[in-house]
């Protein structure tokens, strides 16, 4: 069984443009989370979509989106770019009870 | 406000030696516990959790944690440290009637081993 996937895992973005981060969970798994982890911060709980809704949201700015697609599949996306985004940024998903939560490899974003 | 406190930011053990990592909770109900290990350049791996069943709990790699209320503790522990456990080490929460993918992360431990 494939385990979370996440897409791209390495990115270089520059101050000002926008990402958009993929992943995609592990089979008959609905919900989805996202994590942002700094050195400075640690890990910090983005938000959580379930069956295309999202269902939880942690206290980021507005410049950070996401979505969930049918098939479970979810996107994040951060606008507007700031130096403070870079960062490595955590999948993971569970079958919707929260029971065991799964993560991916992640995606390192290094904004310039 | 549920939380966890990781007690140290930094544990060095010998091959061979025990580990404990300690880690205390804030929840004013009985909450559902994890230890996650990340190795350098890695996702997270879950290496237990505690839902309250039992108060030990053994998860991969021979570590173990117990839940202790009176203390609001979940330790972990590992009766012999190998080089390979080296990585960072996070206990988590899920808060009250959590059904999905929130948690709360405590701040790690870096476990080094030496040979």
């Amino acid at each position: 069984k494939a385990g979370v996937t996440q897409t791209p895992r390495y990115l270089i973005k520059t101050r000002g443009q926008q990402v958009t981060l993929s992943c995609s969970p592990i089979s008959g798994h609905r919900s989805v989370s996202w994590y942002q982890q700094t050195p400075g911060q640690g890990l910090q709980f983005l938000f959580e979509y379930f069956s295309e809704t999202q269902r939880n949201k942690g206290n980021f700015p507005g410049r950070f989106s996401g979505r969930q697609f049918s098939n479970s599949r979810s996107e994040m996306n951060v606008s507007t770019l700031e130096l403070g985004d870079s960062a490595l940024y955590l999948c993971a998903s569970n079958p919707g009870d929260g029971n065991t939560i799964y993560f991916g490899e992640g995606s390192w974003l290094t904004v310039v | 406000a549920q939380s966890v406190t990781q007690l140290d930011s930094h544990v060095s053990v010998s091959e061979g030696t025990p580990v404990l990592l300690r880690c205390n909770y804030s929840s004013s109900y009985s909450p559902s516990l994890f230890w996650y290990v990340q190795h350098p350049n890695k996702g997270l791996q879950l290496l237990l959790k505690y839902t309250s069943a039992a108060t030990l709990v053994k998860g991969i790699n021979g570590f173990e944690a117990e839940f202790k209320k009176s203390e609001t503790s979940f330790h972990l522990t590992k009766p012999s440290a190998h080089m390979s456990d080296a990585a960072e080490y996070f206990c988590v929460v899920s808060p009250q009637g959590n059904q999905g993918g929130k948690l709360i992360f405590g701040q790690g431990t870096e476990l080094s081993v030496k040979p």
